[in-house]
C-alpha cells in the first residue's frame, strides 16, 4: 500500500545545533513531495516541495529537502536550530497528481532545549 | 485575510447531535479539500471538490458524513449523529487547478463529541 513514514515521533535538538527529519514513501512512481510545519493552534504551513528537477529544494525559515530516489527518501534538514522552530513537522506525498490529495506521515514533534 | 477560513474555530457537541462546519476557501482556488486529523496523527484525506463537483471521497468519509460546496465557493461538511470517534480536527484547504499542487490550509475546527 502507498504510505509515508516519518520514523521518528519525538526529536529534541539544542538551539543552534542541526536537524534532521526523516521521511520515506513508499509509492510505484516519484510522487510530489512536501514538508508542512504545524504550530500549536496553528494551520498547516508548506515549508518546501519537490516536483522535479534538482533535488535539493530551499523552503522557507531556512529549511531544505532533498530527495532520494534510490532509498525513496525525502528528509528535512536545517543547518541551525531555533528555539522558534519547535512544532510538529509532516511529510506528505500526491501520489495521485490527477486529483492532488496529500498523503500525510504521523508527524514528527520537534523539541528545542536551551 | 486572503487565506483559508474555517468556523466555527471550536465545537463540543453531545454524542447523537448533527453539526456542520464551514470552509472559505481562497478565492482564486477552484480545488478544495477535507481532512481529518486525530491526536498524534497526520491528517487523513476526507474527499475533494473541484469547483462544485465532489470527484472523491475516502473511505473514511462513512454515510454519516457528507460535504457540499454549492457555488463552487464555500464549503460545508456535516456529520450526522455524531459519535465520540468523530472527535478530530476538521481541516480544509485550497489550491489553485495549475502550477504545482501546493494546497493552502485553514486553522481547522476542532470537533468534541461527548
Amino acid at each position: 500500500a502507498q504510505s509515508v513514514t516519518q520514523p521518528d515521533i519525538h526529536i529534541t535538538v539544542s538551539e543552534g545545533a542541526s536537524l534532521e527529519l526523516r521521511c520515506n514513501y513508499s509509492y510505484g512512481a516519484t510522487p510530489y513531495l512536501f514538508w508542512y510545519v504545524q504550530s500549536p493552534g496553528q494551520g498547516l504551513q508548506l515549508l518546501l516541495k519537490y516536483f522535479s528537477g534538482d533535488t535539493l529544494v530551499q523552503g522557507i525559515k531556512g529549511f531544505e529537502a532533498e530527495f532520494k530516489r534510490s532509498q525513496s527518501s525525502f528528509n528535512l534538514r536545517k543547518p541551525s536550530v531555533h528555539w522558534s522552530d519547535a512544532a510538529e513537522y509532516f511529510c506528505a506525498v500526491v501520489m495521485n497528481s490527477g486529483y492532488s490529495t496529500l498523503t500525510f506521515g504521523k508527524g514528527t514533534m520537534l523539541l528545542v532545549s536551551p | 485575510d486572503t487565506g483559508v477560513s474555517q468556523n466555527p474555530r471550536h465545537k463540543i457537541t453531545k454524542r447523537g447531535q448533527n453539526v456542520t462546519f464551514r470552509c472559505d476557501p481562497i478565492s482564486e482556488h477552484n480545488r478544495l479539500y477535507w481532512y481529518r486529523q486525530t491526536l498524534g496523527q497526520g491528517p487523513e484525506f476526507l474527499t475533494y471538490f473541484q469547483n462544485e463537483a465532489q470527484l472523491e471521497k475516502s473511505r473514511l468519509l462513512s454515510d454519516r458524513f457528507s460535504a457540499e460546496r454549492p457555488k463552487g465557493s464555500f464549503s460545508t461538511l456535516e456529520i450526522q449523529r455524531t459519535e465520540q470517534g468523530d472527535s478530530a480536527m476538521y481541516l480544509c484547504a485550497s489550491s489553485p487547478s495549475f502550477g504545482g499542487n501546493e494546497q493552502f490550509f485553514g486553522p481547522g475546527t476542532r470537533l468534541t463529541v461527548l
